[in-house]
């Protein structure tokens, strides 16, 4: 298994352009979500899926917007580019919540900044 | 709204020494679960022990172990015979019931000297 997967590692954007980080699982998962890490505030929860084609917003979804066509895929875009988005972007998945034994799986993150 | 506090924005510790990071929470839920997670300058996020609310033992794993006080809110974790290895960022994290959402606190930056 190559468990959570995220691409790109690392991006610069400009102010006003647009991107999909990219995130992928294969573990059957039916939870995704994204984070957003910023220095001093720790993990912010952006948006989150409990299954294809169901999206639901978290703390701080302004700017982002997501989709689950399938249930490995769950990219987040950003249309329009601010600086106040540069941060480092989890992505995490696990199954939906039903054992105290079950583990969120966080993929390796990508560092953005927006210029 | 759930919020998490971690108090100590960094520590030092001396290797094979035992050091424990702080954890404060408030919820007016019952049923809920904390976690430590572990960030080290790769990046990767590591679960390192989780402790369910109703479960009144502390849990732990090897080195690991957590002093849950409910009453009081507090989520501490120990690390005993600190290792260079454990040089890393934590954060304590919260989730209410079944949701999957954690809620992180800001972390705190643990140097393991040598």
């Amino acid at each position: 298994n190559a468990g959570v997967t995220q691409t790109p590692k690392f991006q610069v954007l400009k102010t006003g352009q647009s991107m999909t980080l990219q995130c992928a699982q294969d573990m059957n998962h039916e939870y995704m979500s994204w984070y957003r890490q910023d220095p001093g505030m720790g993990l912010r929860l952006i948006h989150y899926s409990v299954g294809a084609g169901i999206t639901d917003q978290g703390e701080v979804p302004n700017g982002y917007n997501v989709s689950r066509s399938t249930t490995e895929d769950f990219p987040l875009r950003l249309l329009s580019a601010a600086p106040s988005q540069t941060s480092v972007y989890f992505c995490a998945s696990s199954y939906v919540f039903t054992a105290s034994t079950d583990t969120q799986y966080f993929g390796p993150g990508t560092r953005l900044t927006v210029l | 709204a759930q919020t998490v506090t971690q108090s100590q924005p960094e520590m030092s510790v001396q290797e094979a020494e035992t050091v424990t990071l702080s954890c404060t929470y408030d919820t007016s839920e019952n049923n809920y679960y904390l976690f430590w997670y572990k960030q080290p300058p790769s990046r990767q996020m590591i679960l390192v022990i989780r402790q369910e609310a109703y479960k009144q033992q502390n849990a732990t794993e090897n080195r690991f172990s957590v002093n849950f006080q409910k009453a009081a809110k507090s989520f501490s974790l120990k690390i005993s015979d600190s290792q260079l290895g454990d040089t890393a960022m934590y954060f304590c994290a919260f989730m209410i019931g079944a949701t999957n959402k954690l809620i992180f606190g800001t972390g705190t930056l643990l140097a393991v000297q040598p």
